[in-house]
């Protein structure tokens, strides 16, 4: 069975730093590109970054650049998001994708003092 | 950006009867290698994102064969040939033939 499960989200002060990650199992995780989206009821669902399988091509979108990296651990079938200089628009449900068909069930991040 | 505009915002959908969900873009969906990077997502409340449909028309494994998705170019349509109960929720097309890869704002499907 497929399943993706992230973890490290949480209450965190404006400035503040974060880091998600994200445990791969059911399927061969060092093929697939693997994807961090957001999502806000204000906003919808915002792509955030993504990484190909070989960990050596990340991208962001404009708002996060700088701020969040992506990475993955092969050996480990793990991938993860550090946050850093967290904002109030940084608060959300983040969830961890492989591909587009295979979604985690999310981790709520709240940015506020 | 790549905007993607659905189309109804809501929808009150008779339990049997036929829905059909736009989604247009604001620019091509034509990849460099000729495929259309536009899949179709179902949210049911309290639930990630589902894969419905991938590259336009191609129904995931396990997803009921009265979901269909169609289009080209710039204009996508989701249709579903006999609503049941347990299709309610928000569903999403989204584009990842560019870059910020993005969704759309979402229909919200209910019974009427």
């Amino acid at each position: 069975e497929v399943q993706l499960v992230e973890s490290g989200g949480g209450l965190v002060q404006p400035g503040g730093s974060l880091r998600l990650s994200c445990a791969a199992s059911g399927f061969t995780f060092r093929t697939y590109w693997m994807n961090w989206v957001r999502q806000t009821p204000a906003k919808g669902l915002e792509w955030v970054a993504n990484i190909d399988p070989d960990g050596r091509v990340e991208s962001y979108v404009d708002p996060v650049k700088g701020r969040f990296t992506i990475s993955r651990d092969n050996a480990k079938n793990s991938l993860y998001l550090q946050m850093n200089s967290l904002s109030g628009e940084d608060t959300a449900v983040y969830y961890c994708l492989a591909g587009s068909a295979k979604w985690g069930q999310g981790s709520v991040v709240t940015v506020s003092s | 950006d790549v905007v993607l505009t659905q189309s109804p915002v809501s929808l009150s959908a008779t339990l049997g009867q036929p829905a059909s969900l736009s989604c247009r873009s604001s620019h091509s969906l034509v990849h460099s290698d000729g495929n259309i990077r536009l899949d179709w997502f179902q949210q049911r409340p309290g639930q990630s994102p589902r894969r419905l449909i991938y590259y336009v028309s191609n129904r995931d494994s396990g997803v009921p064969d009265r979901f269909s998705g169609s289009g080209s170019g710039t204009d996508f349509t989701l249709r579903i040939s006999r609503v049941e109960a347990e299709d309610v929720g928000v569903y999403y097309c989204m584009q990842y033939t560019h870059w910020p890869h993005t969704f759309g704002q979402g229909t919200r499907v209910e019974i009427k």
